[in-house]
């Protein structure tokens, strides 16, 4: 069964240090997206991605956020200067078709630590 | 604002139902999602609802009135597999999801 993955697993970073986060979406899907969730709080929606472009994107994803498709399978989300505060497990999702329409299948989830 | 709300902790016995409960408050609504997640583990995908009624799949169930801005999941026949947190998340005007912050689901033998 084809699923999202995503590497590292873990990340342990200096704050202040770029990160990249990788993922690699279903093959036939054509949107994505990445979320973070803070130990013990809520899923928080960071941004989706379509077409080579951003589609919708949160608050949390300022400047300091950037996402990028490099070639045809590789999505990954780039965090210039790590905060404290950006220590969460990170999921990249993807879907056939835009949220509502249908199941956004989510990867395993990078757990990032800032120091 | 946009709101989720769901309870924060419930417990019941294997074998038993239960029913967890969401309200939501979206500016927009297009449909209502359940997802499971285990600790330490990315959610998995349940339900999906934008008619209202009641969706059966399997030993899950879940149900939506839009009137009520109100869905809940039915869970049958209980296994201790079932231990997870379930979240609620709703689709706004902006096509995006707005999350519930989960319940967590205690199953006792």
């Amino acid at each position: 069964e084809p699923e999202v993955t995503q590497t590292p697993s873990h990340q342990v970073t200096q704050m202040g240090q770029e990160v990249i986060l990788r993922c690699v979406p279903i093959s036939n899907h054509l949107y994505f997206y990445w979320y973070r969730q803070i130990l013990g709080q809520k899923v928080e929606f960071l941004v989706s991605f379509y077409n080579n472009e951003i589609s919708e994107k949160s608050e949390i994803f300022d400047d300091q956020f950037s996402v990028e498709r490099p070639d045809g399978s590789n999505f990954t989300l780039k965090i210039r200067s790590t905060k404290l505060e950006d220590s969460a497990m990170y999921f990249c999702a993807s879907s056939e078709r835009p949220e509502a329409y249908n199941e956004q299948f989510f990867g395993p989830g990078t757990r990032l630590t800032v120091l | 604002g946009q709101n989720i709300d769901q309870p924060t902790e419930m417990t019941a016995t294997e074998g038993a139902i239960v029913q967890i409960n969401c309200t939501y408050q979206t500016s927009g609504f297009n449909g209502l999602f359940w997802y499971q997640q285990h600790a330490g583990e990315a959610p998995t995908f349940l339900s999906y609802n934008v008619l209202d009624g009641l969706e059966e799949k399997g030993r899950f169930s879940s149900f939506l009135s839009r009137s009520k801005g109100y869905s809940y999941l039915l869970l049958k026949e209980l296994q201790m597999k079932d231990s997870a947190s379930y979240l609620c998340a709703a689709v706004d005007s902006n096509y995006q999801l707005i999350w519930g912050a989960g319940t967590k689901l205690i199953i006792k033998p």
